[in-house]
């Protein structure tokens, strides 16, 4: 079965640090990634996608992750954190075989201290 | 920009109670989703559903979920008698295609006592 992981449960910075979060998938097919982020008291809300193409995807916020296929990582990260990237990420895969079902990370909680 | 409704935003019940969580998903999409989130785990995956049939389901969403769309913007999850470990947040979401992105409501805070 497929299952993704993100290692780090909790991670603390100061404002303007750089941010690198972790996700590895467990699935050898073709996926699709996401990043999720849940600020304090808000939903779930798309901060970047991969389908195809470039594996350095954009997002918002200033936020960009990296496909590296041969390493089934999709990693999160940020050149410089704000007090307002305080919340909770989570990463996501699916993929035809599994008839797109998403899988989740367990989430990243972010604090940033300011 | 259209956005995915859901009340109630926090339900209080008595185990073996029935409970409706309500959905608005966008407009024009297609598939509908619930996930829930048990406090401090992951999000899990409950059922999709497509063409007013549930398309996928975990082994979760046993007998005593079921799922509707009674009219043409509602989606419905039903527990028929809840458990105290059914306390949770309940996501709904949609999309236009199973592919993409899913879109999600703020969430329904379950509590059974």
């Amino acid at each position: 079965a497929q299952s993704v992981s993100q290692h780090n449960h909790h991670v603390i910075l100061s404002e303007a640090a750089s941010l690198e979060l972790g996700c590895n998938y467990s699935y050898g097919g073709t996926v699709n990634l996401f990043w999720y982020v849940q600020y304090p008291g808000q939903h779930l809300q798309l901060l970047l996608k991969y389908f195809s193409g470039d594996p350095l995807v954009k997002g918002i916020k200033g936020f960009e992750a990296e496909f590296i296929k041969s390493k089934f990582s999709f990693n999160l990260r940020k050149p410089s954190v704000q007090w307002s990237d305080t919340a909770e990420y989570f990463c996501a895969v699916n993929s035809r075989d599994s008839n797109y079902q998403l899988i989740w990370g367990a989430g990243t909680k972010l604090i940033i201290k300011p | 920009e259209p956005e995915v409704t859901q009340t109630p935003s926090h339900q209080v019940t008595q185990m073996g109670q029935e409970v409706i969580l309500r959905c608005v998903p966008i407009s024009n999409h297609l598939y509908f989703y619930w996930y829930r989130q048990i406090l401090g785990q992951k999000v899990e995956f409950l059922v999709s559903f497509y063409n007013n049939e549930i398309s996928e389901k975990s082994e979760i969403f046993d007998d005593q979920f079921s799922v509707e769309r009674p009219d043409g913007s509602n989606f419905t999850l039903k527990i028929r008698s809840t458990k105290l470990e059914d306390s949770a947040m309940y996501f709904c979401a949609s999309n236009r295609d199973r592919a993409y992105e899913q879109y999600f409501g703020p969430g329904t805070r379950l509590t059974v006592t």
